[in-house]
């Protein structure tokens, strides 16, 4: 079945860092892929996605790259801020699949050191 | 703005309490959603509604009885609750089933439950 592998957590950076969370996955179709944001106390919330192999989704100065050869989705940001800390999860949704599902992965916390 | 609102934001009870989660989506999407989410456990899809449907139930003990009268409106009614069942209750709306770009979730801020 379908599948989302994401790297564990706890992630500590210092401000300004250079971020990358990896996430793989599997699906027998063409998936959407996502990425989600949970902010301390709120629920989750769409940072970017992508539909199609090839496409980048960008968005806060986040950017992903959907790579088909390699079933890849890598968030990626040039410069962390202390506000960027959160739980952050990377996800599929399969349009061949007969329910609206979205697969998610466990998530990776992230921590942004000032 | 999500755009999905869920009251009440804290919720304790007792075993043998009964109770209602509530869920509003103002985007005028078809499909809803309830999560779980439980501490270091992934998120676990429960109930998926399409057109005030049930579509999905992922095992779901049947102390958990979702309610759906319209696609704005999802209700998850809670009785004789575990001590395993405290987490973070999530709703979500899409624009529904086989809709084009209908994949997006959009989740409200969710429902934290604590049962003693």
């Amino acid at each position: 079945g379908d599948s989302v592998t994401q790297m564990e957590g706890p992630v500590t950076l210092s401000e300004e860092a250079f971020l990358t969370i990896n996430c793989t996955y599997t699906a027998t179709g063409y998936p959407s892929l996502f990425w989600y944001v949970q902010y301390p106390g709120e629920g989750l919330q769409l940072l970017l996605k992508a539909t199609k192999a090839d496409d980048k989704g960008s968005n806060k100065g986040f950017e992903a790259t959907y790579r088909k050869e390699t079933t890849s989705f890598h968030l990626e940001k040039g410069s962390v801020q202390v506000s960027d800390s959160a739980v952050y999860f990377c996800a599929l949704s399969d349009p061949d699949s007969s329910a609206s599902k979205i697969i998610f992965g466990s998530g990776t916390r992230l921590s942004i050191r000032p | 703005e999500t755009g999905v609102t869920q009251t009440p934001r804290h919720l304790v009870m007792g075993m043998t309490n009964k109770k209602s989660l509530k869920c509003e989506q103002h985007l005028g999407h078809n499909a809803m959603y309830w999560y779980k989410q439980s501490a270091k456990k992934p998120l676990e899809l429960m109930f998926v509604y399409n057109f005030k449907e049930q579509t999905e139930n992922n095992s779901v003990p049947s102390r958990f009885s979702p309610e759906c009268p319209n696609s704005s409106h999802l209700f998850l009614h809670l009785h004789t609750l575990q001590p395993e069942d405290s987490a973070l209750y999530l709703c979500a709306s899409s624009q529904g089933l086989w809709t084009s770009g209908g994949e997006t979730q959009y989740f409200g801020p969710g429902t934290r439950l604590l049962v003693l």
